[in-house]
């Protein structure tokens, strides 16, 4: 069975960081791009970022680059967002979900965690 | 980027009907199309890819159809688990991008 869960939310300050993780199992973690998905409070989704299994390619949401960095660890089937300089905007539940195919397409989603920014 | 655009953003129903969600994208994006159901507090479920392929253990009531800008999802007898909101995202290229969703509700 896949499972990601998601971990690392919590309060923080504007311009402040906030590192989240994913734990991954039941499949190839090695073999899998992943991706990072957010929803803030009673809106839509929105894509924020992925990365293909051997971390050749990374894509960023144009809200997000330059400020959240994407990684993960194969031998530790674990992805991660670290996100810095922190906005009120950014406030959202985050994600971790597998890509299959192109990457984009998702197919297993975690139960997420929530980011929340304010002083 | 592309947008994707839902109609309607909402829609009531009945248990035992049948729905159609109506997906538009603002560019060709081939059968690049997933469909998610989203129930309140919940994380999404993936229900449909490539336009009309269901995901493993999704039940045959919903169905998907389309291929470059129109996109179709219908749910046929509607059962009181179906209420909840629905998403289209197009994958064929960067950035992916979600539809804004359409709430179904009784």
């Amino acid at each position: 069975e896949v499972q990601l869960v998601e971990s690392g939310g919590g309060l923080v300050k504007p311009g402040g960081s906030l590192r989240l993780s994913c734990a991954a199992s039941g499949f190839t973690f090695s073999s899998s791009t992943m991706n990072w998905v957010r929803q803030a409070p009673g809106k839509g989704l929105e894509w924020v970022s992925s990365i293909s299994s051997s971390s050749s390619y990374i894509y960023y949401a144009d809200s997000v680059k330059g400020r959240f960095t994407i990684s993960r660890d194969n031998a530790k089937n674990s992805l991660y967002l670290q996100m810095n300089s922190l906005r009120a905007e950014d406030t959202a539940v985050y994600y971790c979900a597998r890509g299959t195919g192109s990457g984009w397409e998702i197919d297993y989603w975690g139960q997420g965690t929530l980011v929340t920014v304010s002083s | 980027d592309i947008q994707m655009t839902q109609s309607p953003s909402s829609l009531s129903a009945s248990v035992g009907d049948r729905v159609t969600i109506t997906c538009r994208a603002s560019q060709g994006i081939s059968n690049y199309l997933a469909w998610f159901q989203q129930k309140p507090g919940k994380a999404p479920k993936s229900l449909i890819y490539a336009a009309s392929s269901l995901q493993s253990g999704v039940p045959s009531k919903f169905s998907g159809s389309g291929s470059g800008t129109d996109f179709t999802l219908t749910i046929s007898s509607l059962q009181p688990e179906d209420f909840a909101t629905y998403y289209c995202q197009q994958y064929n290229s960067y950035p992916p991008t979600f539809g804004q969703g359409t709430r179904l509700e009784i």
